[in-house]
């Protein structure tokens, strides 16, 4: 039962490009939405959210965007640097539940 | 802010034994999950605490699984009787405690069962 799905296990770019991570949810219950970066031998790190009630939240050069009646968010990072290479997971939750969902998650490598 | 602990690191078990996991969370956080991220997915929910009370348990914490959190401070993860099937990245996160709080992982536990 895999409700958040990252369809893309990998995507490259080269350096000072955008990165445009994508995610599809399927429970329509999810009211909060994550993006988790993860670097080899590490923990997953809190990088952007939003809430279901907006549908852009922007922090320095990461965007998250969220379309609920597509049930669909984005990761844009502007400018991508080679630092920002790393695994990238989207995860959701519902607000009464404590059970996060993450997606199997997209490996980005940005070229210098 | 010291960040969430793990220990051990890595663990390698052979099948049969039993290994215990211990996670020390944020100081100031109430809540602490339990994930199990295998290769190629996402961390999986495993279970979940509010302070020392475990509030919620995954249909994949079988009854070989047990997890405590003694005085809402550390937490430990045992598994009894392991398989082959339970080698993964064990994770632990923790957080303040509001719905919309973000998790903060430790750098998890890899478990290689011979």
């Amino acid at each position: 039962d895999q409700q958040v799905k990252q369809n893309s296990p990998s995507l490259s770019v080269q350096e000072g490009r955008i990165s445009i991570l994508n995610c599809d949810y399927t429970n329509s219950m999810f009211d909060y939405f994550l993006w988790y970066k993860k670097y080899p031998a590490e923990g997953p790190t809190f990088l952007i959210s939003i809430s279901s009630i907006k549908d852009k939240n922007e922090d320095g050069r990461f965007t998250v965007f969220l379309n609920k009646s597509a049930k669909h968010l984005s990761l844009h990072i502007v400018p991508s640097q080679p630092g920002d290479s790393a695994v990238y997971f989207c995860a959701a939750i519902h607000y009464n539940n404590n059970d996060m969902r993450f997606g199997a998650g997209t490996r980005l490598t940005v070229k210098p | 802010d010291t960040g969430v602990s793990q220990d051990p690191r890595h663990k390698i078990t052979k099948r049969g034994q039993n290994v215990t996991f211990r996670c020390d969370p944020i100081s100031e956080h109430n809540r602490l999950y339990w994930y199990r991220q295998t290769l190629g997915q996402g961390p999986e929910f495993l279970t979940y605490f509010q302070n020392e009370a475990q509030l919620e348990k995954s249909r994949l914490l079988s009854d070989r699984f047990s997890a405590e959190r003694p005085k809402g401070s550390f937490s430990t993860l045992e598994i009894q009787r392991t398989e082959q099937g339970d080698s993964a990245m064990y994770l632990c996160a923790s957080s303040l405690g509001f719905g919309d709080s973000p998790l903060h992982f430790g750098n998890g536990t890899r478990l290689t069962v011979t």
